[in-house]
């Protein structure tokens, strides 16, 4: 298996515009993370998706966040309309079914908003 | 709620020193405990994990940690760092009845060759 694929690896966009980040889990994995890392703040869970049901959004800072599972191999995660302070590493992970197991990520994407 | 903590941000070693990092967590139940790395501009990595068992697990590159249920600790150790552990390490834990990962901080290691 290719692991977990995210792209774009990088953008950069301007401020206002929308931002779309993708992401496949590996096959099989029924659980899916979205985490975003900065210097500052350190790695934060924004969703979590099981069995492409959104379980906990919480981390979602507002709603110009939001992130779609529609099937069981493909989520999004929408920036709309993207501000600089979105700027960070963002990283999707997936985890098999059952507790025991871990979770692996995917190279992420890191987003540059100027 | 759940809550892992590690106990350093950063550490600063010198190469052959003897490591390890802390970590604990707070949640009554059974959990699984996870140390993951992130080398420098990389993604999470899995170093090692505990499920169950040896409360001694080794894990890659030469490190183990210890599961101490008693102190809710799953401290890392490594006894002769390199330079080349220069990374992020999180512990993360997650209760056995839910899939949700919990993680503490990160800690950031530097090893001056």
């Amino acid at each position: 298996d290719a692991g977990v694929i995210q792209s774009p690896r990088h953008e950069v966009t301007e401020m206002g515009q929308e931002v779309t980040l993708r992401c496949k889990p590996i096959s099989g994995h029924n659980s899916l993370f979205w985490y975003r890392q900065t210097m500052m703040r350190g790695l934060e869970l924004l969703i979590y998706f099981n069995n492409n049901v959104p379980i906990d959004d919480s981390g979602m800072p507002e709603d110009r966040f939001s992130a779609k599972m529609p099937n069981a191999s493909f989520s999004t995660l929408k920036i709309q309309p993207s501000e600089p302070r979105d700027s960070a590493v963002y990283f999707c992970a997936s985890r098999p079914t059952g507790t025991n197991t871990e979770a692996f990520f995917g190279q992420g994407t890191r987003l540059t908003v100027v | 709620a759940q809550s892992v903590s590690q106990h350093n941000h950063h550490v600063i070693l010198s190469e052959a020193a003897s490591l390890e990092l802390g970590c604990n967590y707070s949640y009554g139940g059974t959990v699984n405990l996870f140390w993951y790395v992130q080398y420098p501009g990389q993604h999470l990595q899995l170093l090692l994990k505990y499920f169950s068992g040896d409360p001694l697990v080794k894990g890659i590159k030469g490190f183990e940690a210890e599961f101490i249920k008693s102190k809710f600790s799953f401290n890392l150790r490594k006894p002769s760092v390199q330079w080349s552990d220069t990374a992020e390490y999180f512990c993360a834990v997650n209760a056995r009845s839910n899939y949700q990962l919990i993680w503490g901080a990160g800690t950031k290691l530097i090893i001056k060759p």
